[in-house]
């Protein structure tokens, strides 16, 4: 079956620790993003990958990294530079490059990130 | 600036009745509409979606109501079932963003027996 995979689905970072979240797909998918949830704040992009090798940042980049090498995969570090990252991260993906298909994203099952 | 609003945090509905959730928004070069639901500690999953071409979409219990003049979507669910119960999220797509979509903050649904 086809989806999405994120992994860890726990995770705890001690502060001033890098940690990477990892996702991925095997749809076939061209596009793919990062979302973080905060209670109150709905969906907030970090960046999206339209295409291999090229990524751009979205709406609250900072102290976040991410890299493109293969389609199947995008994933996304919380370095140390992230002043509040305890939040619940959820990657996706979407069909083309420029089109978003009927369905919009499909989303992994998200995984939650605890600084302790 | 908040794009996608969805300005109730919280509904709670009886079983059976309808539930309206609403969502405005702002940008007036969003083409298409789409709402997700999520449970707790899981991704959000695709529910139904609208052009701006449309004014009404339907699938089966599920119903969204676009109004361009106002900018404002709603969602129905009829019957509500307790299985309903999640968080609903509205997102729109911009035509000149690409494949991004602006997602509002969420309304969280309650179904109760």
């Amino acid at each position: 079956d086809g989806g999405i995979t994120q992994s860890p689905k726990y995770l705890f970072r001690k502060e001033g620790q890098n940690v990477t979240l990892s996702c991925e797909q095997n749809l076939n998918h061209d596009a793919m993003y990062w979302y973080r949830q905060d209670p109150g704040q709905g969906l907030r992009l970090i960046y999206y990958s339209q295409i291999v090798n090229d990524f751009q940042k979205g709406d609250i980049a900072e102290g976040y990294s991410v890299s493109r090498e293969k389609k199947e995969s995008f994933p996304l570090t919380v370095t140390s530079a992230q002043k509040n990252p305890t939040a619940f991260y959820l990657c996706a993906s979407s069909i083309e490059r420029g089109r978003l298909g009927n369905y919009g994203y499909t989303f992994g099952s998200g995984t939650r990130l605890t600084v302790v | 600036d908040q794009q996608v609003k969805q300005n109730s945090p919280s509904l709670s509905v009886q079983e059976g009745r309808i539930s309206i959730l609403n969502c405005d928004y702002t940008n007036s070069m969003f083409d298409y509409f789409l709402w997700y639901k999520k449970y707790p500690a899981e991704g959000p999953t695709f529910l139904i979606s609208i052009s701006s071409i449309k004014d009404k979409n339907e699938d089966g219990r599920f119903t969204v109501f676009l109004n361009k003049s106002a900018k404002h979507l709603s969602l129905h669910i009829v019957p509500s079932q307790p299985g309903d119960s999640a968080v609903y999220f509205c997102a729109a797509h911009d035509t000149g963003g690409g494949n991004k979509l602006t997602f509002g903050t969420g309304t969280q649904l309650k179904v109760e027996l």
